[in-house]
């Protein structure tokens, strides 16, 4: 069984800061992908990354791929209270998608 | 209506009930999924559906019982479920050669009473 492992579980902080959470496996991985989940809706994808050492940006939102593709971290800067919700880390394993344990994000004003 | 829709939104069901949850697609894609999210577990698999093809069942109790009409609608029919079968129902669908590329619709909150 692949597992993703998120951490930490559950993050706290004030509007302004700075966090970055991470999503660690055993497992190579041929992608990784991120997703959000607000309160009361479903996830919605974030961005993929596929080469290892991989950087991405989305606003401020920054994914980085392990070298090894094993892992990944999502850096977030300045954080408001609209980043708040569930941030899952996703792998393709045998045609089918399987999801991390989670990061549930709360950014207090 | 874009995206992917649910109904309903929220469901109470005694055991012995028998209720249908209803997922519609309008992305054009042609695979289709049920996840289950529970409270402390990540989001599990529950069903796939390739072309109306059911791919992949992972373990998932009889109780459960999914139908896809065509490739664009997805019913998880329940009966006789258990307390700890309460918990967020969501359906996605993506393109079958964009497993990764999943979208979500806003779930359906069952409560097993």
């Amino acid at each position: 069984t692949q597992l993703l492992e998120q951490s930490p579980q559950f993050l706290s902080i004030q509007e302004g800061e700075n966090l970055t959470v991470y999503c660690n496996s055993s497992s190579v991985f041929s992608s990784l992908q991120w997703y959000r989940q607000e309160p009361g809706e479903g996830p919605v994808l974030l961005v993929t990354v596929v080469t290892g050492g991989e950087v991405k940006k989305l606003k401020r939102l920054t994914f980085q791929f392990g070298d090894a593709r094993k892992d990944s971290s999502l850096h977030i800067t300045a954080a408001q209270p609209g980043d708040t919700g569930l941030y899952l880390c996703a792998a393709t394993g045998a045609n089918n998608l399987f999801f991390g344990t989670g990061t549930r994000l709360t950014v207090i004003p | 209506e874009t995206g992917v829709t649910q109904t309903p939104r929220h469901l109470v069901m005694g055991m012995t009930n028998k209720k249908s949850l209803k997922c519609e697609q309008h992305l054009g894609h042609n695979a289709m999924y049920w996840y289950k999210q529970s409270a402390k577990k990540p989001l599990e698999l529950m069903f796939v559906y390739n072309f109306k093809e059911q791919t992949e069942n992972n373990s998932v109790p009889s109780r459960f019982s999914p139908e896809c009409p065509n490739s664009s609608h997805l019913f998880l029919h329940l009966h006789t479920l258990q307390p700890e079968d309460s918990a967020l129902y969501l359906c996605a669908s993506s393109l079958r050669d964009r497993v990764y590329e999943q979208y979500f619709g806003p779930g359906t909150r069952l409560t097993v009473t």
